[in-house]
């Protein structure tokens, strides 16, 4: 089993709906979770941090974290084409601060 | 403010050589992530340093690699005798504790 599973997609949404991106992790021990976007030939990019169960806002983005089932989500709003990247769920074990990542899911927003 | 530095950005290798990365954190950063890339692929764990001590390097091989965050200068990452399985976009991230990690912008490694 994967410590951090992703669905690797593509995930295609119309411009203008909610994208919803899931994750789940094998450490029950998990302190921290987070969200990065990655464009293609780039380096991956933070946008998204939760440490305790519930819902999370900033702009467009909103993250869901449920501890007892070892669930994380994103929820992107009113999606647009400059949305379309590879979105890393990524998750910090009880063991120390080893950063671990899924393996990505890959939104495409279409016009 | 600068973020997290790599250098080079592209390093070219002939097999059998040795390739360096450089990695310095953001100013305030003591915490440092390793990370490869293959293309198409997700970010697989290398290693993760603190000042003079490596905390977790389960993700790196036992041979040819290896890494060193000493008390003054950059993260290194050495990689010995590359092979062209090697070849790969080598990621850096740096954090103040536990909390959030933020990457560089990479290191284009090419054996060739």
């Amino acid at each position: 089993q994967k410590e951090v599973e992703q669905n690797s997609g593509p995930l295609s949404v119309p411009e203008g709906a909610i994208a919803s991106l899931n994750c789940t992790y094998s450490d029950r021990g998990s302190q921290s979770f987070f969200w990065y976007r990655q464009y293609s030939g780039k380096s991956p990019e933070l946008i998204m941090s939760i440490y305790s169960n519930g819902d999370k806002e900033d702009g467009r983005f909103t993250a869901q974290l449920n501890k007892a089932s070892q669930y994380v989500s994103l929820l992107i709003r009113d999606s647009q084409p400059s949305d379309s990247a590879t979105y890393l769920c990524a998750v910090t074990g009880a063991a120390g601060n080893k950063l671990t990542f899924g393996g990505g899911t890959r939104v495409l927003v279409k016009p | 403010n600068a973020g997290v530095m790599q250098n080079p950005r592209h390093l070219v290798r002939r097999r059998g050589q040795e390739a360096r990365l450089r990695c310095s954190p953001m100013k305030g950063h003591s915490h440092v992530y390793w990370y490869r890339q293959l293309p198409e692929e997700g970010l697989k764990f290398m290693v993760y340093l603190q000042k003079e001590n490596i905390i977790d390097e389960s993700g790196m091989p036992k041979e040819r690699f290896s890494a060193e965050f000493p008390k003054e200068g950059p993260s290194i990452l050495r990689i010995q005798q590359v092979v062209r399985g090697d070849s790969a976009a080598y990621f850096c991230a740096s954090s103040r504790d536990d909390t959030e990690a933020f990457f560089g912008q990479g290191t284009r490694l090419t054996v060739v």
